[in-house]
């Protein structure tokens, strides 16, 4: 169990670029999330993938942004065209379903902490 | 929609003492889950306790437990025996167990609590 690792873990860009952002969650886990935290607040969730099927998207996940998993193993999280706003740590979990789990804990990463400049 | 309040936005407390951290939650649920997370200065969300709605005892982890009260719809997090690695902050969060919710987590906005030697 290597844990959830997020690449990279800051990154510094000018408005209006393009970002992408990438997460390897622990292997044997089928469901992906990533969150959103802004300086002095709780991490707010964007997005989830059960495997490769992305099965709900956050209202604060605008047409900017685009989360992909496409073998049901690491996920991306790209942004385009950032924006001040998007400005926050990007934190990606994951966690394994089905018979045999006790609870619902969430691993977390590092997390990704982009600043737009 | 569920909500966490964490009504304490920093406090202090004295190496080797206890500190209880507050929590209040609002859901229409019926089964939900309990959870508080530790978030140091390095960014990761370190899971700490669990609790059930169904659960009829309180969780305990080790010098963590949690004191749930669900009439109240509180689920406040005791730390026994402060030390100094404690300081952080720390989030309350809900999930949702039914299916079809997906398990995501709702955050509170965090109290940071600060140890002194």
């Amino acid at each position: 169990d290597t844990g959830v690792s997020q690449d990279p873990r800051h990154k510094i860009t000018k408005r209006g670029q393009n970002v992408t952002f990438r997460c390897d969650p622990i292997s044997e886990h089928n469901r992906l999330y990533w969150y959103r935290q802004t300086l002095g607040q709780g991490p707010e969730f964007l997005t989830y993938f059960q495997n490769e099927a992305q099965l709900e998207k956050s209202r604060l996940l605008s047409d900017r942004f685009s989360a992909e998993r496409p073998k049901g193993s690491f996920s991306t999280l790209e942004i385009q065209r950032t924006e001040q706003g998007d400005s926050a740590m990007y934190l990606c979990a994951s966690r394994a379903t089905g018979a045999g789990q006790t609870n619902e804990k969430l691993f977390f990463g590092s997390g990704t902490q982009l600043s737009v400049l | 929609a569920q909500k966490i309040t964490q009504t304490q936005p920093g406090m202090f407390v004295q190496e080797k003492e206890a500190v209880t951290l507050d929590c209040t939650y609002d859901t229409s649920d019926q089964s939900y889950g309990l959870f508080w997370y530790k978030q140091p200065s390095s960014g990761e969300m370190i899971f700490l306790i669990y609790q059930g709605s169904y659960d009829e005892q309180n969780a305990t982890e080790g010098r963590y437990s949690l004191n749930f009260q669900k009439a109240r719809k509180s689920a406040n997090l005791v730390i026994s025996a402060s030390q100094l690695g404690d300081s952080a902050m720390y989030f309350c969060a809900m999930s949702q167990t039914f299916k079809a919710a997906g398990n995501k987590l709702t955050f509170g906005g965090g109290t940071r609590v600060l140890v002194k030697p």
